[in-house]
């Protein structure tokens, strides 16, 4: 079944400590997109790429990055992670305009 | 800007109750797609419906039905004869046409708890 698969379930990283969170789609899709969702709060955009470009949200904040080296795989890296930044993140891909999301069961992070 | 509240920030029901989830929205386009996603505690947020703004047929699939009435600005969900496995959280969302990265805004969110 084509879907968005993101890996780990559960990610625990120290204070500061870089941490990489991954998308991978085999919907061939266009867009994908990465959201932080904090506990009983709605998802909030961080960044989407359409193709190769790539969108920052205004107020995602500089400690977070994104790459997208090919059509099936996103990455989220979080520099130096801080305790607000626990939540889980959510990958997500559409055809585009108006399409619907596919999101994929998302990445709980812990920082400890 | 666009804009979707969902004022209801929890409900409570017993198993087959009716219930319906309100969403009303803000855009200036008139070219927009409105959506409803479901988050069950596993996390993951199911698609449910998608709706665009020039078509305002109501849809039944099962128990759940959805109104659309551009009058009022709302996309209700009502579903019928609910389940515990109904128990969630249920976004509304909207899009804009001339958005092309296609990005959502979100409600705050309705967490629906079905008791037996």
């Amino acid at each position: 079944d084509a879907m968005v698969i993101q890996n780990p379930r559960y990610q625990v990283t120290q204070f500061g400590k870089p941490v990489t969170l991954s998308c991978s789609q085999t919907l061939n899709h266009n867009v994908m997109y990465w959201y932080q969702q904090k506990s009983s709060q709605a998802p909030k955009l961080l960044f989407h790429y359409y193709d190769k470009d790539f969108n920052n949200e205004a107020d995602t904040p500089d400690n977070f990055q994104s790459r997208r080296p090919n059509t099936s795989f996103c990455f989220l890296d979080i520099r130096s992670p801080g305790l607000g930044d626990a939540a889980m993140y959510l990958c997500a891909t559409s055809r585009g305009a108006g399409d619907r999301y596919t999101f994929g069961s998302g990445t709980r992070l812990t920082v400890v | 800007a666009q804009k979707v509240t969902q004022a209801q920030t929890e409900i409570s029901v017993v198993e087959k109750e009716d219930v319906t989830l309100d969403c009303v929205y803000e855009t200036r386009d008139t070219t927009y797609y409105l959506f409803w996603y479901k988050q069950p505690p596993s996390g993951e947020l199911v698609f449910l419906i998608r709706r665009n703004s020039f078509d305002e047929q109501n849809e039944i699939s099962g128990r759940y039905s959805w109104n659309f009435q551009k009058s009022t600005s709302s996309f209700n969900f009502t579903i019928t004869a609910s389940q515990v496995v109904d128990s969630a959280v249920y976004f509304c969302a909207l899009s804009e046409a001339g958005n092309a990265g296609n990005m959502l805004t979100f409600g705050g969110g309705t967490r629906l708890m079905v008791k037996p």
